[in-house]
């Protein structure tokens, strides 16, 4: 089973909602990624956990947090976002962080900022 | 600063055509060229990757071209066909910590 799955599908937010999005993997893998992926671009890489730590954030805004309660789990908590933050926020994991480990990917959380 | 260029943005070829997408990099600390494709409404899935040991990969009709010299790396779609349209990313990493930086990504379309 390669299946990463992430809930919602589809979220619709107010700029002074707080929300947050799930990823979950059962492959085993100990390290989970959040990109965010805007219309007809590649993904960019927001957050690298490994073995339950936060090894990567790309400068992020300070209005995503991510958390990581366990290996087979990831959160993206969301507050006070901006119209432009709408996109597709996919979540991936890989068996570790060695270059040659397969990243999964999910189908994503399309999310609109309203 | 985009460290992988990927060319065309976009492809229409016929069914049973040959799709060639080709990725320039920057980066000689790169060492890990994985392809992905996406469908509309899924994430991405890994196609097929390449190290820079080796010149060409092939995996049924997906091959990677690879040149180290010129730093670009290609991806040939042969004997393509209307289930193979999906956009492209060639992706690139180096050694520590997995992280892909991706081209641009090249929408694919075969029409039957």
């Amino acid at each position: 089973d390669t299946e990463v799955t992430q809930t919602p599908k589809h979220l619709v937010m107010g700029m002074t909602n707080k929300k947050s999005l799930k990823c979950e993997q059962h492959m085993g893998h100990r390290a989970m990624y959040w990109y965010k992926q805007k219309a007809k671009k590649p993904p960019e890489l927001m957050f690298v956990y490994s073995y339950e730590k936060l090894s990567i954030n790309e400068s992020v805004p300070s209005r995503f947090s991510p958390e990581c309660p366990n290996s087979s789990l990831l959160n993206l908590h969301l507050h006070a976002l901006q119209p432009e933050d709408s996109a597709l926020y996919l979540c991936a994991s890989s068996q570790a962080v060695a270059r040659t480990d397969t990243q999964y990917f999910g189908p994503g959380t399309r999310l609109t900022v309203l | 600063q985009q460290q992988v260029k990927q060319s065309p943005q976009s492809l229409i070829v016929q069914k049973g055509g040959i799709s060639i997408i080709n990725c320039a990099y920057e980066n000689t600390a790169f060492d890990y060229f994985p392809w992905y494709q996406q469908f509309p409404g899924k994430g991405p899935a890994l196609l097929i990757a390449i190290r820079p040991d080796v010149s060409e990969k092939k995996e049924g009709r997906f091959t990677i071209s690879f040149n180290k010299s010129a730093k670009q790396f290609s991806l040939h779609i042969m004997d393509s066909q209307p289930g193979d349209s999906a956009t492209y990313f060639c992706a690139a990493s180096k050694a520590a910590g997995n992280k892909l930086t991706f081209g641009g990504g090249t929408r694919v379309l075969v029409k039957p």
